[in-house]
């Protein structure tokens, strides 16, 4: 079946301009997370959203990270007034009621802030 | 709090070599551990899991990693290396909360 996808898979920007990445989970996925990933580093948690509660935004690096998902399923992160220091690899995951802890990736978004 | 620990940025092994790559964590609770593989210019995929019950996990691709509580780690071995086995390894554990922590990656490199 389809897995995790992300899009679009490579974006370059300038600094100070706003940019939107988006996660299609896996079908019947209630759990969805984001993490960023820089070069050399592990992932870093940016936010954790499940079912309809409240998501857990605890890592979140700034006010200008944001994200939403809608109806469910498909979410959007958004960065805005993008800073060169925000240049990395932005991974999606997403887990299936009752098994949570395991995560299904999608390929990730590859942003450059020139 | 939770935290991971991977010996080494780079393992080098030949072809048909043992494969050793090592985690150890840390978790003020009974943990659960995770071992994920990225090849280049994709997502993580899970290699293999450790939540309760037998100690030694076996996951895809002929890997297996131990939970040793008493050394707080899980390793993870291979007993021959594949040259499709180079990638990057993590090692991640979590409380039960689902938001893991994962280890800054190991980077397998299999000499033919």
């Amino acid at each position: 079946g389809a897995g995790v996808s992300q899009s679009p898979s490579n974006k370059v920007t300038e600094k100070g301009k706003d940019v939107e990445l988006r996660c299609d989970p896996i079908s019947g996925h209630t759990a969805l997370y984001w993490y960023r990933q820089s070069l050399g580093q592990g992932l870093e948690f940016l936010i954790y959203f499940q079912g309809n509660s409240a998501p857990d935004k605890s890592g979140l690096p700034s006010d200008r990270f944001s994200a939403e998902r809608t109806g469910g399923s498909v979410s959007t992160l958004t960065i805005q007034r993008t800073q060169q220091e925000d240049s990395a690899v932005y991974l999606c995951a997403s887990s299936p009621p009752g098994i949570e802890e395991t995560q299904y990736f999608g390929p990730g978004t590859r942003l450059l802030v020139l | 709090a939770q935290s991971v620990t991977q010996l080494g940025s780079h393992v080098s092994v030949s072809e048909g070599a043992l494969v050793l790559l090592r985690c150890n964590y840390s978790s003020s609770v009974p943990p659960y551990l995770f071992w994920y593989v990225q090849y280049p210019n994709q997502g993580l995929q899970l290699l293999l899991k450790y939540t309760t019950g037998a100690t030694l996990v076996k996951g895809i691709n002929g890997f297996e990693a131990e939970f040793k509580k008493s050394e707080t780690s899980f390793h993870l071995t291979k007993p021959s290396a594949h040259m499709s086995d180079a990638a990057e390894y993590f090692c991640a554990v979590s409380e039960g909360s689902y938001i893991p922590t994962f280890g800054r990656g190991t980077s397998l490199i299999v000499h033919p």
